[in-house]
């Protein structure tokens, strides 16, 4: 059974510091989600990671895969107010041919001015 | 506008009622899915649905079932509701397996 795993659960920053939220996985797969979601909204899809080495940045938000250690980051640079959000990881538990995604219990990211 | 759309966006009852969410894509996906996100946020897959396979999370109770009149459709079906059925069930389309589109979400409250 496949488990997805994030930390921390609960991240508290100051706006222009850095950081990473980190995503483990127990089984094998080359697909790795992660999206968005503000309190009370649906979920945003951010990256789609497909392959080993795969590394996606979208303006201060940098996500890559190393499917060898099945680790994922999502890293956040210089963060500002408007990222304060939960992010959520979701890994594809038929390796990408089902679309059965087992999410991570999200990261809940608050930044303070 | 191309999205995933779910009716009604809130839904109170009560235990032992029967209830329907709907979900409609206009993005020509071919795979549907209805996931679950409780209390703690947590999110769960319940179905997946093409229009050649369905496949369900064997924990979800038969009392949920799926029925999709066609592609751009698949609801949710909820008999004799219970009180651990509250949450906020997610309907999300995608092309074949790949990236999964979100619909807005629906809160029920089985009172």
């Amino acid at each position: 059974e496949l488990k997805v795993e994030q930390n921390p659960l609960f991240l508290s920053m100051q706006e222009g510091k850095n950081y990473t939220i980190y995503c483990n996985y127990s089984t094998t797969s080359d697909r790795l989600y992660w999206y968005r979601q503000d309190p009370g909204k649906s979920l945003e899809s951010l990256f789609v990671l497909l392959s080993n080495g795969a590394v996606k940045q979208e303006g201060r938000l940098m996500a890559s895969l190393d499917t060898k250690a099945r680790l994922s980051t999502l890293h956040i640079t210089a963060a500002v107010h408007d990222l304060s959000a939960t992010y959520f990881c979701a890994v594809d538990e038929g390796g990408g041919s089902q679309g059965n995604l087992i999410f991570g219990k999200g990261t809940k990211l608050s930044v303070k001015p | 506008d191309t999205a995933v759309s779910q009716t009604p966006k809130y839904l109170v009852t009560q235990m032992g009622n029967d209830k329907s969410i709907k979900c409609e894509q206009n993005l020509g996906h071919d795979t549907m899915y209805w996931y679950k996100q409780d209390s703690k946020k947590f999110l769960k897959i319940m179905f997946s649905y093409n229009n050649k396979e369905l496949i369900i999370n064997e924990t979800v109770p038969n009392r949920f079932s799926p029925k999709s009149p066609d592609k751009a459709h698949l609801n949710l079906h909820i008999n004799s509701l219970e009180l651990g059925d509250s949450a906020v069930y997610f309907c999300a389309s995608s092309h074949l397996s790949f990236e999964q589109f979100f619909g807005p979400g629906t809160r029920l409250t089985v009172l």
